[in-house]
């Protein structure tokens, strides 16, 4: 069954330095987020992409981050200068332009330092 | 705003016992309702979806949800839980069109005794 991947599996950072988090979608959906849920939280949008460009972002979703998809399979949320409120498990999401929906993938957990 | 709520952060439940997860939503027109599941150290799984059509929806695992309009609810349930089903429940919603944010409810942990 396909599925979507995230690596890696667990980030630790500096406080300040950026990071890049990394998720291979379903390879025929075309449609991708990311959310993410601080501990003890709820599961938060953050954004979602199609076409090359952000369809939809949340309030969350200031400079500090940047989404891309720089080949056919990758797509990659960066944070550019890590706080330590940035601390969460990251979810990469995609689903096809026609059902939505959305197939997750198992997290990037950050921590940030 | 739509909102999403799950009463019950944990539930404790007895191996053969029967579960239901209860989640009520609150959104400007019917929305897609989804629930999803997180075992330990693994993504969110998706249990059911509900579109439109029969209230009443399957989904893998033994688990079914029922869609009711005049209450915002679609609660989980599964007549007889297994020492697997110990993981968190997520309700969520989401507009009805692809490629749109889900909003999550705040989960339900469900702890199985033998």
């Amino acid at each position: 069954e396909p599925e979507v991947t995230q690596t890696p599996s667990h980030q630790v950072t500096q406080m300040g330095q950026e990071v890049i988090l990394r998720c291979v979608p379903i390879s025929n959906h075309l449609y991708f987020y990311w959310y993410r849920q601080i501990l003890g939280q709820k599961v938060e949008f953050l954004v979602s992409f199609y076409n090359n460009e952000i369809s939809e972002k949340s309030e969350i979703f200031d400079d500090q981050f940047s989404v891309e998809r720089p080949d056919g399979s990758n797509f990659t949320l960066k944070i550019r200068s890590t706080k330590l409120e940035d601390s969460a498990m990251y979810f990469c999401a995609s689903s096809t332009i026609t059902i939505d929906i959305q197939y997750f993938g198992a997290g990037t957990r950050l921590s940030v330092l | 705003a739509q909102s999403v709520t799950q009463p019950d952060i944990h539930i404790t439940v007895s191996e053969g016992a029967s579960l239901e997860l209860r989640c009520n939503y609150s959104y400007g027109a019917t929305p897609y309702l989804f629930w999803y599941v997180q075992s330990p150290g693994q993504g969110l799984q998706l249990l059911l979806k509900y579109f439109s059509g029969d209230t009443l929806v399957q989904g893998i695992k033994g688990f079914e949800a029922e869609f009711k309009r005049s209450q915002s609810s679609f609660n989980l349930r599964k007549p007889s839980v297994h020492w697997s089903d110990a993981a968190e429940y997520f309700c969520a919603v989401g507009p009805r069109a692809a490629g749109n944010k889900l909003t999550f409810g705040g989960g339900t942990r469900v702890l199985v005794k033998p």
